[in-house]
């Protein structure tokens, strides 16, 4: 079955450090997204990348980073310098960045400071 | 700036039919798309419409009307499953590189 696996469910950053979310994709999607979503609010963009190699900000870029190397995966870097990291991250994917196609999901991970 | 307004909260009874309304205000504009995400878990996509009208899907319809930019999500015959938050998006255009900009979204509570 094709889909969004992200990994790990939860995840606990203590001060300073820098935490990776995994997110991989079997759907051959070109495209895939980052987003952020704060209790009792939307999805805001954090990165998104429309093929393999290129990747642009989102709304919420700073304090995050990600690599595109290849098609199947785009992990996000929570670094030390996001100071509110306490949120659900959720990945998608879509055939690619265009108007009418559909983002999948992954289950996202829930991201808690200790 | 750009903004996507829609309830915070619906409370229905099962076997109803309920309507979730969305207002946006963007700098371009190319479809409003309609997710579903029930506590916890992922979002999963409803639908899309581009152009003004009504769209059909089994129980659930979709409405837009682009001059009032206006639309919304219609849920017939309700069931408790469908509680969920429903989030509406558009998909803008110009500097925001046709990302989709999302609603808050509405809780959509139903009551046996």
């Amino acid at each position: 079955d094709g889909g969004i696996t992200q990994s790990p469910k939860y995840l606990f950053r203590k001060e300073g450090q820098n935490v990776t979310l995994s997110c991989e994709q079997n759907l051959n999607h070109d495209a895939m997204y980052w987003y952020r979503q704060d209790p009792g609010q939307g999805l805001r963009l954090i990165y998104y990348s429309q093929i393999v190699n290129d990747f642009q900000k989102g709304d919420i870029a700073e304090g995050y980073s990600v690599s595109r190397e290849k098609k199947e995966s785009f992990p996000l870097t929570v670094t030390s310098a996001q100071k509110n990291p306490t949120a659900f991250y959720l990945c998608a994917s879509s055939v690619r960045n265009d108007g009418n196609q559909p983002q999948h999901f992954g289950d996202g991970t829930r991201l808690s400071i200790l | 700036g750009q903004s996507l307004e829609q309830p915070s909260e619906v409370t229905a009874v099962e076997g109803a039919i309920v309507q979730i309304n969305c207002t946006y205000q963007t700098s371009g504009f190319y479809g409003l798309s309609w997710y579903q995400q029930h506590d916890g878990g992922a979002p999963t996509f409803l639908s899309y419409n581009a152009l003004d009208g009504l769209e059909e899907t089994g129980r659930f319809s979709s409405f837009l009307s682009r001059s009032d930019s206006y639309g919304y999500l219609l849920l017939q015959e309700l069931q408790m499953k469908d509680s969920a938050s429903y989030f509406c998006a558009v998909r803008d255009g110009g500097d925001s590189n046709y990302q989709l900009i999302w609603g808050a979204g509405t809780k959509l509570i139903i009551k046996p």
